[in-house]
C-alpha cells in the first residue's frame, strides 16, 4: 500500500527555535498533503490543506506565518513551526491523496513536537 | 452536534470477543474512512468505503447510506486490536476529513 513518511518522528528543541517538519510520499504523486494537530485524547484537527505548487489554505484560527507550509513537489509538503513556544508542543500528523477523487487519505507516523 | 459521532467512547472487552464500532453522520459525504489509531501515535488507514461493505482479515467495515451509518466489526478480537478506532467523512465535492471523536478500544487478554 502507499507509504507516508513523516519525519523527525520525535523533537525536543529550547523556545524561540523553528522546527521543520517533514511529509514525504514514498510511491506515488501526492497532489494534496494535509497537516493536522492533535492534543492528547482529542481527535485530529486539521490546519492545513496544500495542494502542489500552491499556497496553503489555513483552517480558521491557524495562523499561516506562525505554522510555514511548503509543498513544492509532488512528494514532499513541509511544516515550519516558526519561533516555536511551549504552546506549540503537540503531535503533528501529515496525510497524502493523490490526483484521483475519492483515494483515501494515507497517514504519516506523526512528529511528537516538545517545546521547552 | 458533531457533523459526525461515534459510539461507544471507550470500549474494553475481552480477547475473542466479536467488537462493533458505529459511526453516524449529518452530512452528504462521498466516502468514509475508517482509521486506526496506536498508542505511539500513527494512523493507518483501515478501509474506505461510500457503499455496502468491505472485510479485510478480522475487520469488516459496512455502510448504510440512506441511514447515514456505518459500523466497523472486528472478529475474534486480540490485545494488538487496542488502539483508537477513528471514522471519518468526506464530504461531497470535498477533500476535508470531518472526524468522529473516536472510540478507544482495550482488549483485555
Amino acid at each position: 500500500g502507499a507509504v507516508v513518511s513523516q519525519h523527525p518522528s520525535w523533537v525536543i528543541c529550547k523556545s524561540g527555535t523553528s522546527v521543520k517538519i517533514e511529509c514525504r510520499s514514498l510511491d506515488f504523486q501526492a497532489t494534496t498533503m494535509f497537516w493536522y494537530r492533535q492534543f492528547p485524547k482529542q481527535s485530529l484537527m486539521l490546519m492545513a490543506t496544500s495542494n502542489e505548487g500552491s499556497k496553503a489554505t489555513y483552517e480558521q484560527g491557524v495562523e499561516k506565518d506562525k505554522f510555514l507550509i511548503n509543498h513544492a513537489s509532488l512528494t514532499l509538503s513541509t511544516l515550519t513551526v516558526t519561533s516555536a513556544h511551549p504552546e506549540d508542543s503537540s503531535f503533528y500528523i501529515c496525510s497524502a491523496t493523490g490526483a484521483i477523487s475519492n483515494q483515501p487519505q494515507h497517514f504519516g507516523d506523526g512528529t511528537r513536537l516538545s517545546i521547552l | 452536534k458533531n457533523e459526525v459521532e461515534q459510539s461507544p467512547q471507550n470500549l474494553t472487552a475481552q480477547e475473542g470477543e466479536f467488537i462493533t464500532i458505529n459511526c453516524s453522520y449529518s452530512v452528504g459525504i462521498s466516502a468514509l474512512h475508517w482509521l486506526q489509531q496506536h498508542p505511539g501515535g500513527g494512523i493507518v488507514s483501515l478501509f474506505m468505503l461510500s457503499s455496502g461493505k468491505k472485510k479485510h482479515g478480522r475487520l469488516i467495515a459496512t455502510i448504510n447510506i440512506q441511514e447515514k451509518h456505518s459500523s466497523l466489526h472486528i472478529t475474534a478480537s486480540h490485545p494488538r486490536d487496542s488502539a483508537v478506532y477513528i471514522c471519518a467523512a468526506i464530504g461531497r465535492g470535498a477533500q476535508k476529513l470531518v472526524f468522529g471523536q473516536g472510540t478507544r478500544l482495550t482488549i483485555n487478554p
